[in-house]
């Protein structure tokens, strides 16, 4: 069975650039998650959907991250304008829609905001 | 609100020492899951165990064995035997079902960088 699939898996960028960053969950998994881990720290969740809706958001900074799920299947996250303290591993990971399911995560995308 | 603590930042051993990693959780919650997940440099999370709330018993997978003790809210992690490979950082992570709209959180522990020397 694939895992959960992501691109890119560097990106270096000045800050004020943007960056698109894409996840492909596991077939059949209905939630999928964007964490974001800095250097030192464990995972912190971005945005979690269900399907094609979003469930929990309140800790993305829409000021300048915005994420989508197109058809209920793949996702893409965004950051416009990157800033310095965006450096970090950004992870995708997805579950089965059921209580207990456990989390298979992505490889992960090192972003460096120079 | 649901936190977890690893209380050990690093942890530095010789091989084929034993060597535990403490994980003390809070939730308010009667129905909650209990993860452990490695990241080795590679930097993929790797699933280790799942354990629910009504679930007590030990586990024990080969050299890795888990504690789980609901009267001290601990879910510690034991590796015997260490070998080089088990070098990653182990994070304890606590998933609450009883959330708005059926929403499961997964609360990471901040992780505990473990080193085994040869």
């Amino acid at each position: 069975e694939a895992g959960v699939a992501q691109s890119p898996r560097y990106k270096i960028i000045e800050k004020r650039q943007s960056v698109a960053f894409w996840c492909n969950p596991i077939s059949g998994h209905a939630t999928l998650y964007w964490y974001q881990q800095i250097l030192g720290q464990g995972p912190k969740l971005l945005i979690q959907f269900q399907n094609n809706g979003v469930v929990d958001d309140s800790q993305l900074p829409k000021d300048r991250f915005s994420a989508e799920r197109l058809k209920g299947v793949d996702s893409t996250l965004k950051i416009q304008p990157a800033k310095l303290e965006d450096s970090a591993v950004y992870l995708c990971a997805s579950s089965l829609d059921e209580v207990g399911s456990v989390w298979f995560f992505g490889p992960g995308t090192r972003l460096t905001v120079l | 609100a649901q936190k977890v603590t690893q209380a050990q930042t690093e942890i530095s051993v010789v091989e084929k020492e034993d060597v535990t990693l403490d994980c003390v959780y809070e939730t308010r919650d009667t129905t909650y899951y209990l993860f452990w997940y490695k990241q080795p440099p590679s930097g993929e999370l790797v699933f280790l165990i799942r354990r629910n709330s009504f679930d007590e018993q030990n586990e024990i997978s080969g050299r890795y064995s888990w504690n789980f003790q609901k009267s001290t809210s601990s879910f510690n992690f034991t590796i015997t035997a260490s070998q080089v490979v088990d070098s990653a950082v182990y994070f304890c992570a606590l998933s609450d079902p009883a959330q708005d709209q059926g929403a499961q959180k997964l609360v990471f522990g901040q992780g505990t960088r473990l080193t085994i020397n040869p």
